[in-house]
């Protein structure tokens, strides 16, 4: 069964600084990794999403995320934070198949100092 | 196109009621997936439909239950409330199955109990 881990409950940085979020995950084979970003009183947004190619992946509002087998671990990180990506992050692992159910991390909370 | 919609917003209910939420997936969409976010548990799947077909579940009692009409809309039934029933419910669509696509999140019924 596939699990997540989030080793960081919150943080906080200055805007303008750089940002590394950690998610650590556990499956079987090679998984389907996502990260999912919930600004307060909304739903959840994918940020990105990683299978197979680049280790580097690419996402919206400037984030990326790397995929390190041997760490399992997907970090998502952005260069510069801007006030308005303060929001909850989470990390998730899917499966191979569509029908199979998607795993949450608990969430890291990210809160930017003007 | 038109986001994922979840009707009511807000619901207050009293211990022993029970209450029905209501997600319209985004069009096209066939796979809709359910979940329940508090502060403690994070982010917990309940059950995923596909093609009025319930194909997944979560680790929750018979009192949560859903189903799936022919335009691929959903609806969950929690009967006899409990006080930890207390949660944000969040609706999400794709295209066939939440196991390696992108998830749509509807903005979530806020439930409370008393």
């Amino acid at each position: 069964a596939q699990s997540v881990t989030q080793p960081d409950i919150h943080i906080t940085v200055s805007e303008g600084a750089s940002l590394e979020l950690r998610c650590n995950y556990s499956y079987g084979a090679t998984p389907y990794l996502f990260w999912y970003v919930q600004s307060p009183g909304q739903g959840l947004q994918l940020l990105l999403k990683y299978f197979s190619g680049d280790t580097l992946v690419q996402g919206i509002k400037g984030f990326e995320a790397e995929f390190k087998r041997s760490q399992s671990s997907f970090n998502l990180r952005k260069p510069s934070v801007h006030w308005s990506d303060a929001a909850e992050y989470f990390c998730a692992v899917g499966a191979r198949t569509s029908y199979d159910k998607v795993i949450f991390g608990p969430g890291t909370s990210l809160s930017v100092i003007p | 196109k038109a986001g994922v919609t979840q009707t009511p917003r807000y619901l207050i209910k009293t211990r022993g009621q029970q209450v029905t939420l209501s997600c319209s997936p985004i069009s096209g969409h066939r796979s809709v997936s359910w979940y329940q976010q508090t502060p403690g548990q994070g982010l917990q799947f309940l059950f995923e439909y596909f093609s009025e077909t319930q194909r997944n579940k979560g680790n929750f009692p018979g009192r949560f239950s859903g189903r799936q009409f022919s335009n691929s809309r959903s609806e969950m039934n929690v009967s006899t409330l409990e006080l930890g029933d207390s949660a944000l419910y969040l609706c999400a669509s794709s295209l066939d199955g939440p196991g390696h696509n992108e998830q749509f999140f509807g903005p979530g019924t806020r439930l409370t109990v008393l």
